[in-house]
């Protein structure tokens, strides 16, 4: 069955601890995204990526880092900088072809950071 | 930036009861997109729609793209206790593939 995972559901740090999400995807999707969710809002958006290689800022990229060296991944690294880390981050993946924007979500990590 | 307005924010309904919640914006819209959110889960596509005017049915929601382009709604009828979660709607952001949210309206079926 095609799907994005997230891996691991339940996460716990220790503040000044960098710490990193797990994505994956075997949709063959081009297109991979971020997003952060606090209780009671909506999603916000930390970085995307539409092609191997190269990803953009989203609008709340402040203390975390990504990368994409495959089609299939896409880890978020949230850092110490990050002053308020703990949050249900969700991964989503869509076609990318530019006119089709259904992203479809992982099942989140919530990240909890004592 | 763009942003999206969801009316009500929370519901509370009788199980079999029709339910109607919409998205709103000052912008255009070219597609809206409907999700479903279960407690600590990720959201889940629900119907997406492309032209305005349209009218899309899955099961027993239906949403329609309003025809000014600023509106979207979401029709859930005879609502059962499963039906619980949050409804958000979403369009991309001035043509970019990125996604807009609404803050979602959080539904409860009291069976």
């Amino acid at each position: 069955d095609g799907g994005i995972t997230q891996s691991p559901k339940y996460l716990f740090r220790k503040e000044g601890q960098n710490v990193t999400l797990s994505c994956e995807q075997n949709l063959n999707h081009d297109a991979m995204y971020w997003y952060r969710q606090d209780p009671g809002q909506g999603l916000r958006l930390i970085y995307y990526s539409q092609i191997v290689n190269d990803f953009q800022k989203g609008d709340i990229a402040e203390g975390y880092s990504v990368s994409r060296e495959k089609k299939e991944s896409f880890p978020l690294t949230v850092t110490s900088a990050q002053k308020n880390p703990t949050a249900f981050y969700l991964c989503a993946s869509s076609i990318g072809l530019g006119v089709i924007y259904e992203q479809y979500f992982g099942p989140g990590t919530r990240l909890t950071v004592t | 930036g763009q942003q999206l307005n969801q009316s009500p924010q929370s519901m509370f309904i009788q199980e079999g009861e029709d339910v109607s919640m919409n998205c709103t914006s000052s912008s255009i819209f070219n597609t809206w997109l409907w999700y479903k959110q279960d407690p600590g889960e990720g959201p889940v596509l629900l119907i997406a729609l492309y032209k305005a005017g349209e009218l899309t049915s899955n099961g027993r929601l239906t949403a329609q793209f309003g025809i000014t382009r600023k509106d979207s709604f979401l029709n859930i009828s005879a609502s059962i206790p499963s039906d619980v979660g949050i409804y958000f709607c979403a369009g991309p952001q001035g043509g970019s593939e990125k996604l807009v949210f609404g803050k979602g309206t959080k539904l409860t079926v009291n069976p």
